[in-house]
């Protein structure tokens, strides 16, 4: 079964600027989560979604955003880059619910200049 | 909302010595708590989880301990080998309500020397 895809795994933008990630979970995975990794604050959940619908959302401002097509991959956007917006974006693919293994993704590292 | 509280943020250990790394957790309805490893440039993987229904946990070498009356929880590893350097992380979760995310600990940073 393949893993976890993420693309494109590397991205250099600059201040200003919009930016799409993608996800495609395992197969027959229903749920991603997309999450924020970096040295300063580590591992921070953006939001999660299932069935083409967000089902849970973390503290970050509305410039992040995200949706879920009807064959379960995932976009994530995040709008009016910053600096601090450099990080390590990383999605995690669940079969069902939070009781299933999270599989993680190889992540996107984006720079922002 | 959740918040988890991890120490020690880095662990050095010599080979075959025992590392033990503790997490603690606010929100009492927590339920699952799994630890996560991530060597350098690769994705975080899942090595054990544990629900709140267990105590305890082995899986060769690796083991977890919860308390949840005391709201935390331990990574446990024996013999450790230089292959066990890595970020650990723990994190907690509920199941039931909102659902699907993971809130994390700071890591630790484990080096085990040859």
């Amino acid at each position: 079964k393949a893993g976890v895809t993420q693309t494109p795994r590397y991205l250099i933008k600059t201040r200003g600027q919009q930016v799409t990630l993608s996800c495609s979970p395992i197969s027959g995975h229903r749920s991603v989560s997309w999450y924020q990794q970096t040295p300063g604050q580590g591992l921070q959940f953006l939001f999660e979604y299932f069935s083409e619908t967000q089902r849970n959302k973390g503290n970050f401002p509305g410039r992040f955003s995200g949706r879920q097509f009807s064959n379960s991959r995932s976009e994530m956007n995040v709008s009016t880059l910053e600096l601090g917006d450099s990080a390590l974006y990383l999605c995690a693919s669940v079969k069902q619910t939070s009781t299933d293994t999270q599989y993680f993704g190889p992540g996107t590292r984006l720079t922002v200049l | 909302g959740e918040n988890v509280e991890q120490h020690p943020s880095t662990l050095s250990v010599q080979e075959g010595d025992s590392a033990v790394i503790k997490c603690t957790y606010s929100d009492s309805a927590s339920n699952y708590f799994p630890w996560y490893k991530q060597e350098l440039g690769k994705r975080p993987q899942l090595i054990i989880d544990i629900r709140s229904n267990v105590g305890e946990k082995k899986d060769q070498r690796i083991a977890v301990t919860l308390n949840k009356t005391a709201k935390h929880f331990s990574l446990h590893i024996t013999e450790t080998q230089p292959e066990d350097s890595a970020v650990y992380f723990c994190a907690a979760s509920k199941v039931g309500g909102s659902q699907g995310n993971l809130i994390f600990g700071k890591g630790t940073k484990l080096s085990v020397k040859p």
